[in-house]
């Protein structure tokens, strides 16, 4: 069974750099790993996306292993503003085609 | 370019009733998701339609159908409404390619059901 966990929440202070990992087993070999933020009453946002090793936007990084089963957001030098819910969003087998899993989540809490 | 809509904002039903959702896709995407979000928790994914196919589906009872039309715009139906389907629904589109490509939302709607 495909489980996609993340901590509940994390605290940073604004200026600093925060990383948010995701484990995620028996995800798909050909798919995305993607990152998203939300704002409450919001959708969620894209950030970040990748198969493997590292890439870099201008807003972030992701960091991931050489077996996938895992994943790192990094956000550099974070604002009051990234104060939101982090999810990571995998692709799992699921008989002919691939079924798509939110994270559980992790609240940023950016203070000043 | 025009972003992902939905329709309607809010709606309240009533256990038993019926409800049909819909959401029109970003321009130039030929692909839409369907997520439901319980409130405090995360999207769960309903499933996908690619060209007007079911792409992908997670673990919903059938009576959670939908439609992709021509114009790749789409409907969310659930049939016999029960408390526990009270949640933010969620639409994203993107482009063809894999399952998990960048998806732009909408906003949801966020149905009550008494």
């Amino acid at each position: 069974l495909a489980k996609t966990t993340q901590p509940i929440s994390m605290d940073s202070y604004e200026g600093q750099e925060v990383n948010i990992t995701c484990s995620h087993n028996n995800i798909a070999t050909n798919d995305y790993i993607t990152w998203y933020q939300q704002f409450p009453s919001q959708g969620p946002r894209f950030i970040i996306q990748g198969y493997k090793t590292k890439v870099t936007n201008e807003v972030a990084s992701l960091f991931i292993p050489a077996d996938r089963k895992s994943s790192t957001l990094s956000l550099p030098r974070v604002s009051l503003s990234d104060t939101a819910v982090y999810y990571c969003l995998v692709a799992v087998p699921s008989g002919a085609t691939n079924k798509l899993i939110f994270g559980t989540g992790t609240l940023l809490a950016v203070q000043p | 370019e025009t972003g992902v809509t939905q329709s309607p904002t809010h709606l309240i039903k009533t256990r038993g009733q019926q409800v049909t959702l819909r959401c029109s896709s970003q321009s130039g995407h030929n692909t839409v998701s369907w997520y439901q979000q319980a409130l405090g928790q995360g999207p769960q994914f309903i499933f996908q339609y690619y060209r007007e196919e079911e792409n992908g589906r997670g673990n919903f009872p059938p009576r959670f159908s939908g439609l992709q039309f021509p114009n790749y715009s789409s409907e969310l139906n659930v049939n016999a409404l029960e408390l526990d389907d009270s949640a933010l629904y969620l639409c994203a589109s993107s482009q063809a390619g894999e399952i998990g490509n960048e998806q732009f939302f909408g906003p949801g709607t966020r149905l009550t059901v008494l």
